[in-house]
């Protein structure tokens, strides 16, 4: 168990609709990163929060936004979703910025 | 944005000899990363290695780096059948990035 919780395992919804995916960093990790991941893109960096505060962006489309909470759990926000969408959507966190991250068991988005 | 590129995108071996996968990269970097992931799931830090260190040894595992070449290898000896699973480089950049390679997928046949 990494310590990095992540809501919901399964999803599935509809073309155009909007999801909302959670992540709860470990204790006292400050970084969160979130990544997508399918089978024709590799692991790709999406964004990276430091305690509230965007810190490094990736390649993030902008129908897609994120946010870090007070208490450092962050969500990431879906929107007008297209089949392309579909992946593994995975959560780490970090103590420091760029250093050893933990991922959490990651969120398997699926769009019919 | 893809940082690392790894070299063999997969890999196939028998139990007991070693692996070697080997990932380049384009910027300057603060640290590299391997990690594993078993199929599906999430990633497992496996060893860092910072940009002024030439050689790290964890178990099992070494890694190289060389930054005049912008490379590094991930060796891993006397491989298991449980050591099957795909492996990244990641690097940790300026400005708090963490990007990672394609990975490799390594077979381990018993």
């Amino acid at each position: 168990d990494s310590g990095v919780t992540q809501t919901p395992k399964h999803l599935i919804t509809a073309t155009g609709q909007r999801v909302t995916l959670r992540c709860s960093p470990r204790s006292g990790d400050l970084s969160v990163y979130w990544y997508q991941q399918s089978l024709d893109q590799g692991l790709q960096f999406l964004i990276q929060y430091y305690n509230g505060e965007e810190r490094a962006k990736g390649n993030i489309l902008e129908r897609f936004s994120a946010q870090q909470f007070p208490d450092l759990h962050s969500e990431l926000n879906l929107s007008s979703l297209e089949l392309g969408d579909s992946a593994l959507y995975f959560c780490a966190s970090s103590q420091e910025t760029g250093g050893k991250a933990f991922f959490g068991q990651g969120t398997r988005l699926t769009v019919v | 944005s893809q940082q690392g590129e790894e070299d063999p995108q997969a890999l196939s071996i028998q139990e007991g000899e070693n692996a070697t996968m080997n990932c380049s990269y384009k910027t300057s970097i603060n640290n590299l990363q391997w990690y594993r992931q078993n199929s599906g799931r999430g990633l497992v830090h496996l060893i860092l290695i910072r940009s002024n260190e030439r050689e790290k040894h964890s178990g099992r595992l070494r890694v190289t780096l060389d930054t005049s070449k912008k490379s590094s290898s991930l060796l891993i000896t006397a491989s298991r059948a449980a050591d099957t699973a795909s492996y990244f480089c990641a690097t940790g950049e300026g400005g708090g990035k963490l990007i990672f390679g394609q990975g490799t997928e390594l077979s381990v046949k018993p």
